[in-house]
C-alpha cells in the first residue's frame, strides 16, 4: 500500500525559502514518477509539478507560476521526494501534496504538509 | 496551457439520485482524463483514469465518459458518502491541469 508523508512546511516571509520532504513507503520508490500538487486555503487543486524515474530520465517539468523558482528532486537511497521552494510569495501559501503517478494520474496521496508565506 | 471547464460548480442532491458532472477540455486531450473525490480536510482520492477505467476499490456506481473534449462523471445512485468536491484532471500534457470542482451537497 502506498504510503507518503509530507513534512517541512510552515510559516516563511516573502521572498524566503522552504523545503519540503516527503518519505514514501509501500512501493517501488525509484520506479515511480512523482508530484507535487497544491491547494490554497478553500480553492481548488493544482498541479506544481512532477518527476520522471530515473530509469525513465529523472526529468522534471513544472507549472508557470513555480517554474524558475521551485526545484523537485529525489533521493531514491532515501525514498524520498523534496521540493525546493525559493523567492516564496503570498500566492504560494497552500497546502502541499505530494503524490505517485502513473500516466499523468495521481493514484497515491500523502496528508499534505501547510506552507503559509506571509510577513 | 490546457483549461479544463467544469461544470456545474456545485449542486445539490438527495441520496439514491443520479448525479452527473461534465469537464470540457479547451483541446483534444485523447482519453487523458481523469477524476478525484475530495472530502473536506482530507486528501484527493482518484476515482476514475484514462475517463472510464474505475481505481481498485472504487464502487461501481461511479462510471466515466466521453464525447470529443467533453467527459462526464456519472454517480449512478448517490450515498451518503459521496458527498464531496469532485475535480477532472487532464494529463495529456503539462501542465496538467484540473477542472475548479464540483460541489455535491446533501439536498
Amino acid at each position: 500500500e502506498v504510503q507518503l508523508v509530507e513534512s517541512g512546511g510552515g510559516l516563511v516571509k516573502p521572498g524566503g525559502s522552504l523545503r519540503l520532504s516527503c518519505a514514501a513507503s509501500g512501493f517501488t520508490f525509484s520506479n515511480t514518477w512523482m508530484s507535487w500538487v497544491r491547494q490554497a486555503p478553500g480553492k481548488g487543486l493544482e498541479w506544481v509539478g512532477h518527476i520522471r524515474s530515473e530509469t525513465d530520465g529523472g526529468t522534471t517539468d513544472y507549472a508557470a507560476p513555480v517554474k524558475g523558482r521551485f526545484t523537485i528532486s529525489r533521493d531514491d537511497s532515501e525514498n524520498t521526494l523534496l521540493l525546493h521552494m525559493n523567492s516564496l510569495k503570498s500566492e504560494d501559501t497552500a497546502l502541499y501534496y505530494c503524490s505517485t503517478e502513473r500516466h499523468g494520474y495521481s493514484y497515491g496521496w500523502g496528508q499534505g504538509t501547510l506552507v503559509t508565506v506571509s510577513s | 496551457d490546457i483549461q479544463m471547464t467544469q461544470s456545474p460548480s456545485s449542486l445539490s442532491a438527495s441520496v439514491g439520485d443520479r448525479v452527473t458532472i461534465t469537464c470540457r477540455a479547451s483541446q483534444s486531450i485523447s482519453n487523458y482524463l481523469n477524476w478525484y473525490q475530495q472530502k473536506p480536510g482530507k486528501a484527493p482520492k482518484l476515482l476514475i483514469y484514462t475517463v472510464s477505467s474505475l481505481q481498485s476499490g472504487v464502487p461501481s456506481t461511479f462510471s466515466g465518459s466521453a464525447s470529443g473534449t467533453d467527459f462526464t462523471l456519472t454517480i449512478s445512485s448517490l450515498q451518503p458518502e459521496d458527498f464531496a468536491t469532485y475535480y477532472c484532471q487532464q494529463s495529456y500534457s503539462t501542465p496538467y491541469t484540473f477542472g475548479q470542482g464540483t460541489k455535491v451537497e446533501i439536498k
